[in-house]
């Protein structure tokens, strides 16, 4: 039972490239997040997903688009990245009801933007 | 929208010592308040989860309580050890997860 796993680990892109970010989890989810963590700033929701098919727009969307085509994975990808977009990406699962769920995180993608 | 807020940012105990953190927030909206730790280049690893309904939750060492009128929740470490040193987060969650900057604390021995 391996939870939630992201790859890459780490990533270095230079201004306009893109890049897709891959989350998967082994425990049957329903929800799925992505968030970045930046100095100062907290976690920071981007987009997330209630089930197999579905996507939504969190509190930063901008410049992201996300895709879950199958219940295990939730892609994140950055179609012209930008410098503002250097962070650190976490990925998150939870099983269901929001308000009886903890969520479980993934350790990571550290992206730095040229 | 929600703002959560967590003070200290930074705190530095001796080992044995008892203390708090807190976490403040401006909606009293919220389905539930979890507490998360995250070490140094890791993820969140969830501590406690009070739900909206709740006061407290205890788990060893960890108490979290909940006042959902006042907008605040409280960690409270016992007997603090050097592998608690961790940055330690509270989330709260309402139409979407909203999370605090924070309190990086480390334990001296």
């Amino acid at each position: 039972n391996a939870g939630v796993t992201q790859t890459p680990k780490f990533r270095v892109l230079k201004t306009g490239q893109s890049m897709t970010l891959l989350c998967a989890q082994d425990m049957n989810h329903e929800y799925m997040y992505w968030y970045r963590q930046d100095p100062g700033m907290g976690l920071r929701l981007i987009h997330y997903s209630v089930g197999e098919g579905t996507t939504a727009k969190g509190e930063v969307p901008d410049g992201y688009n996300v895709s879950r085509l199958k219940k295990q994975n939730f892609l994140l990808g950055l179609e012209s990245a930008a410098p503002s977009q250097t962070s650190v990406y976490f990925c998150a699962s939870s099983y269901s009801d929001r308000a009886m769920e903890t969520q479980y995180f993934g350790p990571g993608t550290r992206l730095l933007v040229l | 929208k929600q703002e959560v807020t967590q003070i200290p940012a930074a705190l530095s105990v001796p080992e044995g010592e008892n203390l708090v953190l807190n976490c403040s927030f401006t909606d009293s909206a919220i389905y539930n308040l979890q507490w998360f730790r995250q070490d140094p280049g890791k993820g969140l690893t969830s501590l406690l989860l009070i739900q909206s309904s709740q006061r407290e939750q205890t788990s060893g060492r960890l108490n979290a309580s909940l006042d959902k009128s006042s907008g605040r929740s409280t960690l409270y470490i016992a007997a603090s050890q050097p592998g608690d040193s961790a940055t330690y987060l509270c989330a709260v969650s309402g139409n979407q997860f909203y999370f605090g900057t924070g309190t990086s604390l480390t334990v001296i021995p």
